[in-house]
C-alpha cells in the first residue's frame, strides 16, 4: 500500500488542461522540501519530468508544471498532446519508513 | 551522456539468489548515491535499496532487509544488488537509478534523475 495517493486516471482532449494530486502525510510530502514528478511511456523505464516541486530538467516542456501545499501536491499539463498519454508518478521521502516512496501513479489519456 | 544498463535478471526458485549489476557511464559514477528500484503491475513503483557514494552508507526497504545486499565498485563504476532468499513477491522488474540532490538534506530531499531500462527477476517453482 503507497504512502501516496494518486487518482488511478485523468483524461482530456487536446489543448486542455489535466491536474494530477499526489496526497500524502506529515511524514513524507510534509516532512521534505520538494516532491518531484516522473513520466512513464508505455513500454518505457520512468524518467524524471519535475524535480523539487516545480523545476523542469532540460528538455521538458514548460507545459508541465508541478506544486506542493502542507502534505499534497499537484502536478499540471497544459495544452495537453497525443504525446502526454503516460503514467505519472510523484515521489517524496518517508520518515516513518525510512525509505523513499512513490505514488500510485496516474494514467493520463488523451481523448 | 548518463547511461544505466542492468544485467542478470532471470528465473529463480523461490528461496534461491540472484546479482543483479548495473555498470553506469556519462557521469562521475563516485560522487553520486545510487538506488534500486523496482516495478510490479499489481504495487507499482517500490524504492528497494540505497547506497552512499563512498559505499559507506546502505539503506534497505523493510520488505528486503536482511535478504538484500547493495554494493557498488567505484573503481569500475559499478552497482550491485544481492538477492538472497528470494520470496515470489520479488518478481518484478529491476531499475538501477542514479540519486541528485534537491536540497542537501540526505537523504530527505533526494530523487531519480537518471534510470536505466530494467532487468526482469522472476521468482517461481
Amino acid at each position: 500500500q503507497s504512502e501516496l495517493t494518486q487518482p488511478p486516471s485523468v483524461s482530456g482532449a487536446p489543448g486542455q488542461r489535466v491536474t494530477i494530486s499526489c496526497t500524502g502525510s506529515s511524514s513524507n510530502i510534509g516532512a521534505t522540501s520538494g516532491i518531484h514528478w516522473y513520466q512513464q511511456l508505455p513500454g518505457t523505464a520512468p524518467k524524471l519530468l519535475i524535480y523539487g516541486n516545480n523545476n523542469r530538467p532540460s528538455g521538458v516542456p514548460d507545459r508541465f508544471s508541478g506544486s506542493k501545499s502542507g502534505t499534497s501536491a499537484s502536478l499540471a499539463i497544459t495544452g495537453l498532446q497525443a504525446e502526454d498519454e503516460a503514467n505519472y508518478y510523484c515521489q517524496s521521502y518517508d520518515s516513518s519508513l525510512s525509505g523513499y516512496v512513490f505514488g500510485t501513479g496516474t494514467k493520463v489519456t488523451v481523448l | 551522456e548518463v547511461q544505466l544498463l542492468e544485467s542478470g535478471g532471470g528465473l529463480v526458485q523461490p528461496g534461491g539468489s540472484l546479482r543483479l549489476s548495473c555498470a553506469a557511464s556519462g557521469f562521475t559514477f563516485n560522487t553520486y548515491a545510487m538506488s534500486w528500484v523496482r516495478q510490479t503491475p499489481e504495487k507499482g513503483l517500490e524504492w528497494v535499496s540505497g547506497i552512499h557514494p563512498g559505499g559507506g552508507g546502505t539503506y534497505y526497504a523493510d520488505s528486503v532487509k536482511g535478504r538484500f545486499t547493495i554494493s557498488r565498485d567505484n573503481s569500475k563504476n559499478t552497482l550491485s544488488l544481492q538477492m538472497n532468499s528470494l520470496r515470489a513477491e520479488d518478481t518484478a522488474l529491476y531499475y538501477c537509478a542514479k540519486l541528485k540532490r534537491y536540497v542537501d538534506n540526505w537523504p530527505m530531499d533526494y530523487y531519480f534523475d537518471y534510470w536505466g531500462r530494467g532487468t526482469l527477476v522472476t521468482v517461481s517453482s
